[in-house]
């Protein structure tokens, strides 16, 4: 059973446009949301990240927003850029002291920033 | 500052054949190590992590297994692959349980296709 649910699956945006991409997830102890950014033939790296006492978190271009109550999050890029041209996976998990981390992932978006 | 390595970065088996796939961390004592794999429309799927020397779980059944015999070693094999093994295979890390661990730092990969 998918956990997470991401979407869309691929998306092309013009320089300068705003990238969307939405999450759902189902597990209500989840309270970890993270971001991550995949570059062709290279491991994903941490993006952003958001835990569920806030409502938006922004660094640089990149925004979280989070809805608790409809249990969904998503990832906005302001003044997308080519060199933002990845895949982009959203993530959660539920934080257990003691634990290894266990992350289920969303299935990724492709996004494509044209000139 | 901690690194991890993974390799080879691209593998071309025969079914059949035997998997030894290796990941190592620098920088950090007692990490907790993930084995993920990655399919296409498929987001990133758990397969092993590990706590500790000697301790792994296992988040799926499959041909494969995975052994810690140092504490910043990680080994992903299989004794005889099979076509359904064929896959982009991920090694990361976090901060030992204990310590705030929800965030993963992933290798740069394995492209394994097994014809």
């Amino acid at each position: 059973q998918q956990q997470v649910k991401q979407s869309p699956q691929s998306l092309i945006v013009q320089k300068g446009g705003i990238s969307i991409i939405n999450c759902a997830y189902e597990n209500t102890a989840f309270d970890y949301f993270p971001w991550y950014q995949q570059f062709p033939g290279k491991g994903p790296a941490l993006l952003i990240a958001i835990r569920p006492d806030v409502s938006e978190k922004k660094e640089g271009r990149f925004t979280i927003s989070f809805n608790k109550s409809a249990k969904q999050f998503s990832l906005h890029i302001m003044d997308s850029q080519p060199g933002d041209s990845a895949t982009y996976f959203c993530a959660a998990t539920r934080g257990v002291s003691g634990t290894a981390s266990k992350l289920t992932f969303g299935t990724g978006t492709r996004l494509q920033v044209t000139l | 500052s901690q690194t991890i390595h993974q390799w080879p970065a691209t593998l071309v088996q025969p079914v059949g054949s035997p998997l030894s796939l290796e990941c190592t961390v620098e920088g950090t004592s007692n990490p907790n190590l993930y084995w993920y794999r990655q399919a296409a429309g498929r987001g990133l799927q758990l397969l092993f992590y590990s706590v500790g020397i000697g301790q792994i779980s296992s988040e799926v059944p499959q041909n494969l297994s995975a052994s810690r015999p140092q504490d910043r070693q990680f080994i992903l094999s299989s004794k005889k692959l099979l076509l359904s093994d064929s896959g982009f295979y991920l090694c990361a890390w976090s901060y030992p349980s204990g310590q705030i661990n929800e965030k993963l730092f992933f290798g740069s990969g394995t492209q394994l296709s097994v014809l």
